[in-house]
């Protein structure tokens, strides 16, 4: 199995430009997750979605925007990049929210923001 | 908002060595997650926890629930090459389905 896929791996954008993250999960998954990592900041929830048509805030939402399409797949959009959106992203999925319920992790995309 | 303290930060180990870390806060978790992340790699769930006192074993990896609920403990015997990464811890604070994640330990282990 896949499990969860991101695309692409790494990415340069100008400031100003947009681009879309794309995530798919194949394990029949409710909910997902985008998160970003800087060093020394482990992990930040940037926006989920708990179950397919429904999208919330995270801890660190502002730039983003991002849409369940469908239950495999949730995309994150950053409208007009900026340098401080230079990060790793990674999406993740669960079988559901709450207690029981851990992670799985796709392999993470490096976006440059210059 | 809540936050989770993990430690060490980093540290350097002999192949064969037993290594240590652990996350504490102030707040009580309903759930604690360890994970690992290899260089490049997203990470990877290595042990879940449930309950207070709960102590799990995978391998030659070993956490505990702390009794107290705000805090829990990461051992790995006979430490590899193969161990080195970073360290997360992730807990689930009582009444919400959001993670937080600890900043991570990175472990370097010396051949």
């Amino acid at each position: 199995n896949a499990g969860v896929t991101q695309t692409p791996k790494f990415q340069v954008l100008k400031t100003g430009q947009s681009m879309t993250l794309q995530c798919a999960q194949d394990m029949n998954h409710n909910s997902m997750y985008w998160y970003r990592q800087d060093p020394g900041m482990g992990l930040r929830l940037i926006y989920y979605s708990a179950s397919e048509g429904t999208t919330d805030k995270g801890e660190v939402p502002n730039g983003y925007n991002v849409s369940r399409l469908n239950k495999r797949e949730f995309s994150l959009r950053l409208e007009s990049a900026a340098p401080s959106q230079t990060s790793v992203y990674f999406c993740a999925s669960s079988e559901g929210t709450g207690k029981g319920y851990g992670y799985t992790f796709g392999s993470g995309t490096r976006l440059t923001v210059v | 908002g809540q936050q989770l303290n993990q430690s060490p930060q980093s540290m350097f180990i002999q192949e064969g060595e037993d290594v240590s870390m652990n996350c504490t806060s102030s707040s009580i978790f309903n759930t604690w997650l360890w994970y690992k992340q290899d260089p490049g790699e997203g990470p990877v769930l290595l042990i879940a926890l449930y309950k207070a006192g709960e102590l799990t074993s995978n391998g030659r990896l070993t956490a505990q629930f702390g009794i107290t609920r705000k805090d829990s403990f990461l051992n790995i015997s006979a430490s590899i090459p193969s161990d080195v990464g970073i360290y997360f811890c992730a807990g689930l604070p009582p009444g919400t389905y959001k993670y937080i994640f600890g900043t991570g330990t990175r472990l370097k282990v010396l051949a």
